[in-house]
């Protein structure tokens, strides 16, 4: 089964409000990363956050590992923010990096 | 900045057609992964390599084949390629296993 479950899966904001993407997991917790998709399909990585909380600019990622959870926190939101956030982790100690569905995020005026 | 490269950015083949899709990144990364990309299921892990030689199977690997030539290069055959292989692929690298990735722009491959 799905072991990356993020929610919401879409989310409507206007210019100016604040959001927050979460990222759930089924098995223990290792190497969280978070990554922003832009709407032509590029990946760009926004923060690798394996625990405790990392800011930069207006994203804040804070991974709980004994709850399996991390999330993405956006402040005062802008246009350009639009596109989708992936969160992803290793499953187990495998190297292997799992992605969740993405949360699709539309700013509006 | 990691630079992470492939090619072609686009490509169209018909089913049962021999597809190679190149990856090459300079960032001395160790480890180098393939993903697809389909609406619904997020990124899925092809194959993936922590060293030149090196082949991990992922998630998905039915119908792909995978070589790592160098620490810089890895490449992405399908051999009988098939509609159900129509989709955005990505490569990516990182230093160590599970650290931050860097993605490449993506090869956006069509089977009819």
């Amino acid at each position: 089964g799905q072991q990356v479950q993020q929610s919401p899966a879409s989310l409507v904001l206007q210019e100016g409000e604040n959001a927050e993407l979460q990222c759930n997991f089924s098995t223990s917790l290792n190497s969280m990363q978070w990554f922003y998709q832009r709407p032509e399909g590029s990946l760009v990585s926004l923060f690798y956050n394996p625990s405790g909380t990392k800011q930069s600019g207006r994203l804040t990622s804070t991974t709980v590992i004994k709850e399996r959870r991390s999330s993405l926190h956006i402040s005062s939101s802008q246009i350009t923010d639009s596109g989708t956030y992936l969160c992803a982790m290793e499953r187990g100690n495998t190297d292997k990096v799992v992605f969740g569905t993405g949360t699709r995020l539309q700013v509006s005026p | 900045e990691a630079a992470v490269t492939q090619s072609p950015r686009n490509k169209v083949t018909v089913t049962g057609g021999n597809v190679t899709l190149s990856c090459r990144q300079t960032n001395s990364h160790n480890y180098m992964y393939w993903y697809r990309q389909d609406t619904g299921h997020g990124l899925r892990l092809i194959h993936y390599s922590y060293g030149a030689g090196n082949l991990q199977i992922g998630d998905v690997p039915d119908g792909y084949k995978a070589t790592r030539t160098t620490q810089e290069d890895f490449f992405l055959l399908l051999e009988l390629a098939s509609p159900s292989q129509t989709s955005l692929y990505f490569c990516a690298s990182s230093g160590w296993g599970a650290e931050t990735l860097y993605f490449g722009s993506g090869t956006r491959l069509t089977v009819l």
